[in-house]
């Protein structure tokens, strides 16, 4: 148990559905990511938070959209995916501008959703 | 561009013999993170190097780093079965707004044979 949780931890999607992913973290941080994981690719940042602020997207498409409404919170959004979407979802966790230098580098993940879109 | 690569990208051990993977980087890092990844699961931190530092232990886990080459390796010793899983290494990206950015690598998928 990493203190982050994500649910659902599986999802199978058509391409005009609309579904969201949850995470929640309960280890009290302020940063916030979520990754994008394929087969045989490296993991993908597609969105970081930090104190409930938006601060990066990885040039990901308008069919994902985030939303952060508190620290402890992140969800994504998913609408009219494609086959490629399919991948796991991992949501990360990290102690943001407040800690030492060495703990705001330490992410904590969850386990993550797999999702199928058909 | 990718940051991170690991070396080999499987590998295959009997339990009790030892695992080395290593994982080379482009620019410049503060730290460099390995983490580990059972199958299907999220990643978990193992152990964080500073770019200061040349060797790190922890428990059956040895990591060194050379700034020099831009590469790090990751020894495991007396693996167990518990061991198998894929592991990352990890750089530091930039900070955004107080965020760390991680660059990870493609992984090295580690099978430890009973």
């Amino acid at each position: 148990e990493t203190g982050v949780t994500q649910t659902p931890r599986h999802l199978v999607m058509g391409m005009t559905n609309k579904k969201s992913l949850k995470c929640e973290q309960h280890l009290g941080h302020n940063a916030m990511y979520w990754y994008k994981q394929s087969a045989k690719k490296p993991l993908e940042l597609m969105f970081v938070y930090n104190f409930k602020e938006q601060t990066e997207n990885n040039s990901v498409p308008s069919r994902f959209s985030p939303e952060c409404p508190n620290s402890s919170h992140l969800f994504l959004h998913l609408h009219t995916l494609q086959p490629e979407d399919s991948a796991l979802y991992l949501c990360a966790s990290s102690q943001g501008s407040v800690g030492d230098l060495l703990a705001k580098n330490i992410q904590y993940f969850g386990a993550g959703t797999r999702l199928s879109v058909l | 561009s990718q940051q991170g690569e690991e070396d080999p990208q499987a590998l295959s051990i009997q339990e009790g013999e030892n695992a080395t993977m290593n994982c080379s980087y482009k620019t410049s890092i503060n730290n460099l993170q390995w983490y580990r990844q059972n199958s299907g699961r999220g990643l978990v931190h193992l152990i964080l190097i500073r770019s200061n530092e040349r060797e790190k232990h922890s428990g059956r886990l040895r990591v060194t780093l050379d700034t020099s080459k831009k590469s790090s390796s990751l020894l495991i010793t007396a693996s167990r079965a518990a061991d198998t899983a894929s592991y990352f290494c990890a750089t530091d990206a930039s900070l955004i707004q107080g965020a760390q950015k991680l660059v990870f690598g493609q992984g090295t998928r580690l099978t430890i044979n009973p």
